[in-house]
């Protein structure tokens, strides 16, 4: 089956600073690649997404960036603030006839925002 | 509209005991998926269901089961309790199965299962 792997599992920056978040995934199938957010005592929340049928995708300070040959994704954040300070996931599926595949996740990267 | 709603919050079981949590989904919502959440293994994955079938099934053993309605209710069960079984029970809804365009999983805020 499906396995994510994701890295590093904690981050710290500086407020203003970059993140970059890297994930790689094992079957070449999956096509669908979301990022989760959690604050802590709270559900994960979707930030953004991508299919396999783009390389790149940006929200804002956010984009994630796809690469199927390699398969491995990645989550970046521009001008990192506080509030950015959460457990981030990183997941893959496959879509196979007519059965969705089911959401395989990375263990999460922990990412401190320091003021 | 509701969020996806996970009762109870809370549960403290003994070691060989079972234990059914409850999941509502999203009105309108027909997927259903759990996820365990434990601090070093993060979130996952336990089954999906959709339309009162299981989809898919993760690597759990048989003690863990689940079913879904069908007004898309779902419920988990563990058997047998362990004390690894301790965790954030997860649960997340989506209008079609994972994966399908603009249908991304939406968390209920989960059950905190503690086995003693």
């Amino acid at each position: 089956g499906e396995n994510v792997e994701q890295h590093p599992s904690t981050l710290s920056v500086q407020e203003g600073d970059s993140a970059v978040i890297k994930c790689t995934y094992s079957d070449s199938a999956s096509n669908y690649f979301p990022w989760y957010k959690q604050e802590l005592g709270k559900r994960p929340q979707l930030i953004i997404d991508i299919r396999s049928n783009v390389g790149e995708k940006k929200d804002q300070r956010i984009a994630v960036t796809l690469n199927k040959t390699a398969k491995h994704f990645s989550l970046h954040i521009t001008e990192t603030q506080p509030e950015d300070s959460a457990v981030y996931f990183c997941a893959a599926s496959m879509d196979y006839g007519g059965s969705q595949g089911n959401l395989i996740f990375g263990k999460g990267t922990k990412l401190s925002v320091k003021p | 509209k509701a969020g996806v709603t996970q009762t109870p919050r809370y549960l403290i079981k003994t070691r060989g005991q079972q234990v059914t949590l409850s999941c509502s989904p999203i009105s309108g919502h027909r997927s259903v998926s759990w996820y365990q959440q434990t601090p070093g293994q993060g979130l996952q994955f336990l089954f999906e269901y959709f339309s009162e079938t299981q989809r898919n099934k993760g690597n759990f053993p048989g003690r863990f089961s689940g079913r879904q309605f069908s007004n898309s209710r779902s419920e988990m069960n563990v058997s047998t309790l362990e004390l690894g079984d301790s965790a954030l029970y997860l649960c997340a809804s989506s209008l079609v199965p994972p994966s399908s365009y603009n249908s991304p999983l939406h968390f209920g805020n989960g059950t905190r299962l503690t086995v003693t």
